[in-house]
């Protein structure tokens, strides 16, 4: 079974920037597994950021960018605001048409 | 502009079964293959499953499968998610989304909520 790893939170200074991560339980993340993003509100539905692992979706800030870091893939945010602050998840397309989300990593801005 | 919404859910007790439905509207239903991802009170987005454009491929999570199965209607502009064997753990809110390719999930319903009582 596959296992995506995030870190559960995170603390950012408004202006800062800040690196979100998601990685494999075992192995290493590469564009092979088209790394996206999401960002989650409470109670809203989750809005797309990044997709292919450094594409932006339309209407996404450019102080939204993805990368793959070493074996990991990461979300970076520079530059944050107080509406980032959000629930943030990967997905990882993990072949044989299945994909897993990531556990998902509270931002929180302050 | 593309809507997604799903209805269907509420409260069922365990071991029975729950079908749910998403009404697309605002694209090309037909064209594009569809998710089921649900959240669970509390906790993080899990991915259920998919179904291509045209029905040929279905693909589940581990957790899911065997007990539930995708379904579309492109005549209807729906999809569906049967669940059969419902469990606690099944409670959570379900997502339907559009995947309109590049390996991502574009566009996400409001969700509709599954209770699954002991």
């Amino acid at each position: 079974q596959t296992v995506v790893t995030q870190e559960p939170s995170c603390s950012v200074s408004p202006g800062g920037t800040v690196t979100l991560t998601c990685g494999l339980s075992s192995g290493s993340i590469s564009t092979t597994y088209s790394p996206s993003w999401y960002q989650q509100t409470p109670g809203q539905s989750p809005r797309t950021l990044i997709y292919n692992t450094n594409i932006r979706s339309s209407g996404v800030p450019d102080r939204f960018s993805g990368s793959i870091l070493g074996i990991r893939a990461a979300l970076t945010i520079t530059g944050a605001q107080a509406d980032d602050e959000s629930d943030y998840y990967c997905m990882l397309f993990i072949g044989g048409g299945t994909w897993v989300f990531g556990g998902g990593t509270r931002l929180t801005v302050l | 502009q593309v809507q997604l919404v799903e209805s269907g859910g509420g409260v069922v007790q365990s071991g029975r079964s729950l079908r749910l439905s998403c009404e697309a509207s605002g694209f090309i239903f037909s064209s594009y293959s569809m998710h089921w991802v649900r959240q669970a009170p509390g906790k993080g987005l899990e991915w259920v499953a998919a179904i291509l454009y045209d029905s040929s491929g279905q693909f589940y999570g581990d957790t899911v499968k065997g007990r539930f199965t995708i379904s579309r209607d492109n005549s209807k502009d729906t999809l569906y998610l049967h669940m059969y064997s419902l469990r606690a753990e099944d409670t959570a809110m379900y997502f339907c989304a559009a995947d309109f390719g590049d390996f991502k999930i574009d566009y996400w319903g409001q969700g509709t909520l599954v209770t699954v009582s002991s």
